[in-house]
């Protein structure tokens, strides 16, 4: 099956500074990637829609210039959480969209990264 | 109202017995429909996914979906306490479209 891979998988950092997250794609192209946050014993929320080339699309609520999405290649996604806070302390996943039998497609996840603002 | 719903759990079961999860939804433009599985802390994997009303089979893993009703469910045959995870259904309107999730049914097989 289609994996995923992020990196980090667990950071920690001090408030005010910037943290990327990596997500790649290792054995296929993944012209969609998207990106959640988790919050414990909640389910996912979509922050954005990362498409190749272009920028991405955000979720309403989602603020784009502190989270930067920045999708170059095909396999290659980054988020950005610039001047990071406790606030934005959360679990980050990324998935990438693989095409399904019966013309339609699903969401393959990365591991996720665990982001810990001091 | 959430779009999709699901029963938050615990869900609590001996090992062996099997495991029923579910999850409704409103809006009939709802065409495919996944399963997820999501252990602590780590990303959702796919377990299973369907189109068509019916149900559909993996190993110990059963898919159900009733489009008539908007009710769909994942049978666990078998339970392992490996099973223990959360459950998350999620649902799509059309090829390229967003996943809808539910919010996910928290699973403890107990040995």
């Amino acid at each position: 099956g289609a994996v995923v891979s992020q990196h980090p998988s667990w950071v920690i950092c001090k408030s005010g500074t910037s943290v990327k997250i990596e997500c790649r794609s290792l054995d296929f192209q993944a012209t969609t990637m998207f990106w959640y946050r988790q919050f414990p014993k909640q389910s996912l929320m979509l922050m954005a829609t990362s498409n190749e080339g272009s920028k991405a699309t955000y979720e309403q609520g989602v603020e784009k210039d502190k989270f930067l999405i920045n999708h170059a290649s095909l396999t290659l996604s980054t988020l950005t959480v610039t001047s990071a806070h406790p606030e934005d302390s959360s679990f980050y996943i990324c998935s990438a969209r693989v095409p399904l039998a019966g013309g339609t497609d699903t969401q393959y996840f990365g591991p996720g990264t665990r982001l810990t603002v001091l | 109202q959430k779009e999709v719903e699901q029963d938050p759990g615990p869900l609590s079961v001996p090992e062996g017995a099997i495991v029923s999860l579910n999850c409704t939804y409103s809006n009939s433009a709802f065409q495919y429909f996944m399963w997820y599985r999501q252990y602590s802390r780590k990303g959702p994997e796919l377990l299973m996914y369907t189109y068509s009303s019916g149900n559909k089979e993996d190993g110990r893993f059963t898919a159900q979906v009733d489009k008539s009703s908007k009710y769909i469910s994942l049978f666990i045959r078998d339970s392992q306490p490996s099973d223990s995870a959360t459950y998350l259904c999620a649902m799509v309107k059309a090829a390229g479209n967003k996943l809808t999730f539910g919010g996910g049914t928290r699973v403890l097989v107990k040995p």
